[in-house]
């Protein structure tokens, strides 16, 4: 069965700084996709960013990209130049027609 | 504006009553979807629906029923025989069920048995 690691529960960074949220994953497919969704305290779930998984190249929108490293099985978010509005709930998540979800890594912002 | 609405936003139930949570989407989606929130966890599939007037059991279906008679209406009603109902429950749509489909959220309902 598949299966998401988040091994963060908890990340704090400084605004303006860069910070690497991590995620694993398990499955014995070769086409699948990943996801990166945000949670902030209004608890409305927000597509950050998507991964093909037969696509080599790292999926980037504005500040936030990814590392995608297929046979390690990793996908880890990095966000770049933090900023208050970023403070959330991060969730990774693997999709081979059912989203399968991680624990989600809390991220603060220190001003 | 195209979105998904869910209400109430805070319920407050007895123990032993049945409880329906509304889920409207406007954005043509084919595909919806029930998810359970606790603290510490991912979300949990409960029921998901590819087509009007079909649906099936996620991986927490016990205790929850669903329907799906209309294209943009997907209710789950929390049944008394839901041992510990008390949690954040979330509805999404995406265009189809498929590998790549993005999945969009509503705001969610917070649920509290007491």
């Amino acid at each position: 069965a598949q299966t998401v690691t988040q091994s963060q529960p908890e990340m704090s960074v400084q605004e303006a700084e860069t910070v690497t949220l991590s995620c694993t994953y398990d499955t014995s497919e070769s086409d699948y996709y990943l996801f990166w969704y945000k949670q902030p305290p209004s608890r409305q779930m927000i597509l950050v960013i998507r991964q093909e998984a037969y696509k080599q190249q790292n999926a980037t929108e504005n500040r936030f990209s990814v590392n995608f490293q297929k046979a390690a099985k990793s996908f880890s978010l990095k966000i770049s130049d933090s900023q208050l509005g970023d403070a959330a709930m991060y969730f990774c998540a693997y999709s081979n027609y059912q989203l399968i979800w991680g624990a989600g890594t809390k991220l603060i912002i220190k001003p | 504006d195209g979105g998904i609405t869910q209400s109430p936003k805070y319920l407050f139930r007895k123990e032993g009553q049945n409880v329906t949570l509304s889920c409207e989407q406007n954005l043509n989606h084919d595909a919806m979807y029930w998810y359970r929130q606790d603290p510490g966890q991912g979300l949990r599939l409960i029921y998901y629906s590819q087509i009007v007037n079909d649906f099936q059991k996620g991986d927490i279906a016990e205790g929850y029923s669903v329907s799906r008679e209309k294209k943009e209406s997907f209710p789950l009603t929390v049944t008394s025989a839901q041992k510990n109902p008390t949690a954040f429950y979330l509805c999404a749509s995406s265009i189809g069920r498929g590998t790549s489909y993005e999945q969009y959220f509503g705001p969610g309902t917070r649920l509290t048995v007491t």
